[in-house]
């Protein structure tokens, strides 16, 4: 199975700070790959498909890049409501696999 | 609108089986590639992937769980139903079914999640 590997684990930032969260593959997975936000108690959340796609009505100030083995996902100007935990999940080939979560707080 | 809300028990004692159900609305039967995919998070611990029914009935499971595990559709219910046999104390979790979109392969649509706990 492909391993996916996020980074950081944690992050404390503040609102208004640019941030960046990085998923690596084991293997290429060309840009079979999507963002998720999740909040306590809630089903995850889709933020980005295809690598660098913009879910409809996900605010503009998330984005996402990369292809191959390496992505990020990157949110310019943090705002109250993105204090959350952050998936990303391959669905290059099966079985899909999830990295492990990139858990940011507030500072 | 696509809906999606799973339900089944919420404590099954080790060694039984578990079956949930994954309630469904508002799909495309004939979109190539959509589906629904089930993943499940233990208490405090991150997202897995454990499934997926096409809607032409092609199925994938996770190499880890697929001697336990199957996925079947009842389209007449609007249902995809999940069975996970002799269950452990490990399978305690969070249960998610999501819609996998058509196309870009997304899971654009989730269910609220169902809490399943294995204990005796």
């Amino acid at each position: 199975a492909i391993q996916m590997t996020q980074s950081p684990s944690s992050l404390s930032a503040s609102v208004g700070d640019r941030i960046t969260i990085t998923c690596r593959a084991s293997q290429g997975i060309r840009s079979d790959l999507g963002w998720y936000q999740q909040k306590p108690g809630i089903a995850p959340k889709l933020l980005i498909y295809a690598a660098s796609s913009l879910e409809s009505g996900v605010p503009s100030r998330f984005s996402g890049s990369g292809s191959g083995t390496n992505f990020t996902l990157t949110i310019s100007s943090l705002q109250p409501e993105d204090f959350a935990t952050y998936y990303c999940l391959q669905d290059y080939n099966y079985p899909f696999t999830f990295g492990q979560g990139t858990r940011l707080e507030i500072k | 609108q696509i809906t999606l809300k799973e339900s089944g028990p919420t404590l099954v004692k080790p060694t039984e089986t578990l079956m949930l159900t994954c309630t469904f609305s508002g799909v495309s039967f004939s979109a190539t590639g959509a589906g629904v995919g089930w993943i499940r998070q233990p208490p405090g611990k991150a997202l897995e992937w454990l499934a997926l029914l096409y809607w032409n009935d092609d199925k994938r499971y996770s190499s880890s769980l697929k001697d336990r595990l199957t996925v079947t559709k009842d389209s007449s219910k609007n249902q995809v139903v999940l069975t996970l046999t002799n269950v452990d104390p490990l399978d305690t979790g969070t249960y998610y079914c999501a819609h996998r979109r058509s196309g870009d392969g997304a899971f654009n649509v989730w269910g609220q999640g169902a809490m399943v706990t294995v204990s005796s």
